[in-house]
């Protein structure tokens, strides 16, 4: 079946420095992506629609200067946390449809900032 | 290997029936299980959260129930409308480790 890949699985970075994650779909193109954001105990939360050659529609309360996410091509799409704090530290994930709309989800990239 | 598999696969129902959907996972050492909803070309939208320690939560027609010890949840819909009508996805969180179920396509029909 399809793959969705996530990069990298896990960073620790210090608070100020920019973080960028990956998200790519293996053997299909996706226009669309989507980006998610857990926090321990709490649900997945969809963060923001990633569109291959258009800006990002980010979901309501999710700051898009803060998560800046770039679809640069039909199998990739970027999402940047910018000067990280503490409080983005969060279990981020993509997810990429294929043209059955056939959800494919990346394994996920835990991110703590210190 | 953690696997999670939801059934069945496609699901129509008439307006106003009750129904239940169907998620089952082989580890049963989850941190919780989520129940979303997907409609077409949009992200997924989350119904129900489920933490280890519970055993079910509803909300409004929604009443989503966990066996850990069975690796089973279902999710109960009331009263079905044609809006309920999406593919609804489980997902196993296995601390920050997440397993998503192919999905449940409902149609509900007028």
């Amino acid at each position: 079946g399809a793959v969705v890949s996530q990069h990298p699985s896990w960073v620790i970075c210090k608070s100020g420095t920019s973080v960028k994650i990956e998200c790519r779909s293996l053997d299909f193109q996706a226009t669309t992506m989507f980006w998610y954001r857990q926090f321990p105990k709490q649900s997945l939360m969809l963060m923001a629609t990633s569109n291959e050659g258009s800006k990002a529609t980010y979901e309501q309360g999710v700051e898009k200067d803060k998560f800046l996410i770039n679809h640069a091509s039909l199998t990739l799409s970027t999402l940047t946390v910018t000067s990280a704090h503490p409080e983005d530290s969060s279990f981020y994930i993509c997810s990429a449809p294929d043209q059955m709309e056939t959800q494919y989800f990346g394994p996920g990239t835990r991110l703590l900032v210190l | 290997k953690q696997e999670v598999t939801q059934i069945p696969a496609a699901l129509s129902v008439p307006e106003g029936e009750n129904l239940v959907l169907n998620c089952s996972f082989t580890d049963s050492a989850i941190y919780n299980l989520q129940w979303f909803r997907q409609d077409p070309g949009k992200g997924l939208t989350s119904l129900l959260l489920i933490q280890s320690s519970q055993r079910e939560q509803t909300s409004g027609r929604l009443n989503a129930s966990l066996d850990k010890s069975s690796g089973r949840s279902t999710l109960y819909i009331a009263a079905s409308q044609p809006g309920d009508s999406a593919t609804y996805l489980c997902a196993v969180n296995y601390n920050n480790d997440m397993r998503f179920g192919a999905g449940t396509r409902l149609t509900v029909k007028p």
